[in-house]
């Protein structure tokens, strides 16, 4: 079944404002990744955090995990027209040589100048 | 510089036909995927390969064959296609099968 549940699946907001998405996931985890895929393209690693991590911060992306709660959250700061993309998380698990990462259903973020 | 590259991009087809969808990337990574996003975009891992050797196989149908003729290719051929496969296919490779994965730009194949 399907690892990683995002909320909200979609957001609109106005250009400068601040966007959070928040990732939720089943089983444990080695780590979760962010990624971005623009509307007809691939994706785009953005973030990743590891397990024992709590916070990291990768130029305006704020990402927080708790493992207790098996959440995770991804902040945009002063977003841009250029950040309307789907975001996903997604999480690393499994055996050590048959990991495989896990995405949730995505956020669709819409930046409105 | 293309690190991950997929071809076609576009493919219409009909049912039943058999098509195949090419993968190669120069990143030197010794492990490639493919992952089906369906039109929820929802994104599942198909396969798994490392150096030239099926790790994962998410109970995917036999009509789809990947085939990996060394580290740097990854093909997937399928046969007998049918409507539900209408799908945009990503390829992808990560070095030694964890953290970062690189993707290509996706093969959106609808099948009529």
């Amino acid at each position: 079944s399907q690892q990683g549940e995002e909320d909200p699946q979609a957001l609109s907001i106005q250009e400068g404002e601040n966007a959070t998405m928040n990732c939720s996931y089943k089983t444990s985890i080695n780590n979760l990744q962010w990624y971005r895929q623009n509307s007809g393209r691939g994706l785009v690693h953005l973030i990743l955090i590891r397990s024992n991590e709590r916070e990291k911060h990768s130029g305006r992306l704020r990402v927080t995990l708790d493992t207790s709660k098996k959440s995770s959250s991804l902040l945009i700061t002063a977003s841009r027209a250029a950040d309307t993309a789907s975001y996903f998380c997604a999480t690393l698990g499994g055996v050590q040589g048959a990991q495989k990462l896990v995405f949730g259903q995505g956020t669709r973020l819409t930046i409105n100048p | 510089d293309t690190a991950v590259s997929q071809t076609p991009k576009y493919l219409v087809t009909q049912m039943g036909n058999d098509k195949s969808i090419k993968c190669e990337q120069n990143l030197g990574h010794d492990t490639m995927y493919w992952y089906k996003q369906d039109s929820k975009k929802f994104l599942k891992i198909m396969f798994s390969y490392n150096n030239k050797e099926l790790i994962i196989n998410e109970t995917v149908p036999n009509r789809f064959s990947p085939k990996s003729p060394d580290k740097a290719h990854l093909n997937l051929h399928i046969n007998s296609l049918e409507l539900g496969d209408s799908a945009v296919y990503f390829c992808a490779s990560s070095h030694n099968g964890g953290n970062t994965i690189y993707f290509g730009e996706g093969s959106w194949l609808t099948v009529v």
